[in-house]
């Protein structure tokens, strides 16, 4: 168990719907990641919270928002879904400081379904 | 080029194998390396962390960074069923999101 907790694990929507995606990271991180993998594209960067405000942004859609709250869980919003976002997503955490060489943890992961 | 480059495999060994996995990478600037195993359908999982040259060894497992050539490895010797997984290689990026950056994985598969 990484500590990093993410809720729903399995979701079936449909298209044009809208889902969202919670995030709890380990205790005492700071620093939250989202990662979509689907088959044909591995593990991709979506987005950086860091204490609450945004750090990076990779190869998220417009359609894709995020926030960090003050109680450092994290949501990833996903509207006017596409059978194309059908894929594994996961949160990552890492330790206070978001240094580099601090070790990244993953959670398990919501599987979304878009039919 | 790619930034990062991993063979998907699959690769299937018998059991007691040894094994090598690979990964090439392009940014020179790149100082942590990473190894992360990953079931189906499941969160990818640390297995080794690698700062700059050098190897590193942890049971069965040994991760070998060679930064001249762009190139780090994953050792798994005595190979064994629970073995098979994805094999993914990350690498840290030096800004200031620290994210990393995966390899498209290599799938792995020990024959009892």
């Amino acid at each position: 168990d990484s500590g990093v907790t993410q809720t729903p694990k399995h979701l079936i929507t449909a298209t044009g719907q809208r889902v969202t995606l919670r995030c709890s990271p380990r205790s005492g991180d700071l620093s939250v990641y989202w990662y979509q993998q689907s088959l044909d594209q591995g593990l991709q960067f979506l987005i950086q919270y860091y204490n609450g405000e945004e750090r990076a942004k990779g190869n998220i859609l417009e359609r894709f928002s995020a926030q960090q709250f003050p109680d450092l869980h994290s949501e990833l919003n996903l509207s006017s879904l596409e059978l194309g976002d059908s894929a594994l997503y996961f949160c990552a955490s890492s330790v206070a400081t978001g240094q580099s060489g601090n070790t990244i943890y993953f959670g398990e992961g919501s599987w979304l379904t878009v039919v | 080029q790619k930034e990062v480059e991993q063979d998907p495999g699959p690769l299937s060994v018998p059991e007691g194998a040894i094994v090598s996995l690979n990964c090439t990478y392009s940014n020179s600037a790149f100082q942590y390396f990473m190894w992360y195993r990953q079931y189906s359908r499941k969160g990818p999982e640390l297995l080794m962390y690698t700062y700059s040259s050098g190897n590193k060894e942890d049971g069965r497992f040994t991760a070998q960074v060679d930064k001249s050539s762009k190139y780090i490895s994953l050792f798994i010797r005595d190979s064994q069923p629970s073995d098979s997984a994805t094999y993914l290689c990350a690498f840290q990026t030096m800004d200031s999101s620290y994210k990393l950056i995966f390899g498209s994985g290599t799938r792995l598969l020990v024959r009892p």
